[in-house]
């Protein structure tokens, strides 16, 4: 089993909502990370989780905030968006970070829509 | 500064004919790299990796060919199938920066009857 699903498919949020994007996975990995796409562009990563704690965070406005609260889940609240953060956001996990060794699976995405 | 590159935006293929998908990265620190496959409104799905210490890895009808002095790799699909038809993604790491994946721009494959 190489599934990781996402909850939920689509959002639409106004720009002073608070909302959660959350992803799942039941295959063990230690490693866990967000993406940002936007139309015809590849996948930017934001954050990387390794072990349940935050190891990369390229960068990424304080409006967006992850979570991993135990091996199998991993959150990101969003709070006072823009309507250029309108994107695709997928979830990913690996088995571990070691030095890239490990292919990293993709959930099927959550569809934003910031209004 | 894009790091890798797929210089093919679409590339149109007949069905049981090969289909050869190409990357070329700048980074020589890269050492790992990996194709993934990308229909509409779901997340990429992992296809194949390879790694710097191979030239070749073969899955099925699936090939991915890595030249390392000229820093480009090439995916093969035979024979190609309607199915194919997909975005494909070509990405790659390096052992310092780990886990984070540089994706290229991405070659659209329509796969023709």
């Amino acid at each position: 089993d190489t599934e990781v699903t996402q909850t939920p498919k689509h959002l639409v949020m106004g720009m002073t909502n608070k909302k959660s994007l959350k992803c799942e996975q039941h295959m063990g990995h230690r490693a866990m990370y967000w993406y940002k796409q936007k139309a015809k562009k590849p996948p930017e990563l934001m954050f990387v989780y390794s072990y349940e704690k935050l190891s990369i965070n390229e960068s990424v406005p304080s409006r967006f905030s992850p979570e991993c609260p135990n091996s199998s889940l991993l959150n990101l609240h969003l709070h006072a968006l823009q309507p250029e953060d309108s994107a695709l956001y997928l979830c990913a996990s690996s088995r571990t970070l070691a030095g890239g060794l490990y292919e990293q699976y993709f959930g099927p995405g959550t569809r934003l829509t910031v209004t | 500064d894009q790091q890798v590159k797929q210089n093919s935006p679409s590339l149109s293929v007949q069905e049981g004919r090969i289909s050869i998908l190409n990357c070329d990265y700048t980074n020589s620190m890269f050492d790992y790299f990996l194709w993934y496959k990308k229909y509409p409104a779901e997340g990429p799905t992992f296809l194949i990796s390879i790694s710097s210490i191979k030239d070749k890895n073969e899955d099925g009808r699936f090939t991915v060919f890595l030249n390392k002095s000229a820093k480009h790799l090439s995916l093969h699909i035979v024979p190609s199938q309607p199915g194919d038809s997909a975005v494909y993604f070509c990405a790659a790491s390096g052992t310092g920066t780990a886990s984070k994946l540089t994706f290229g721009t991405g070659t659209r494959l329509q796969v023709t009857l």
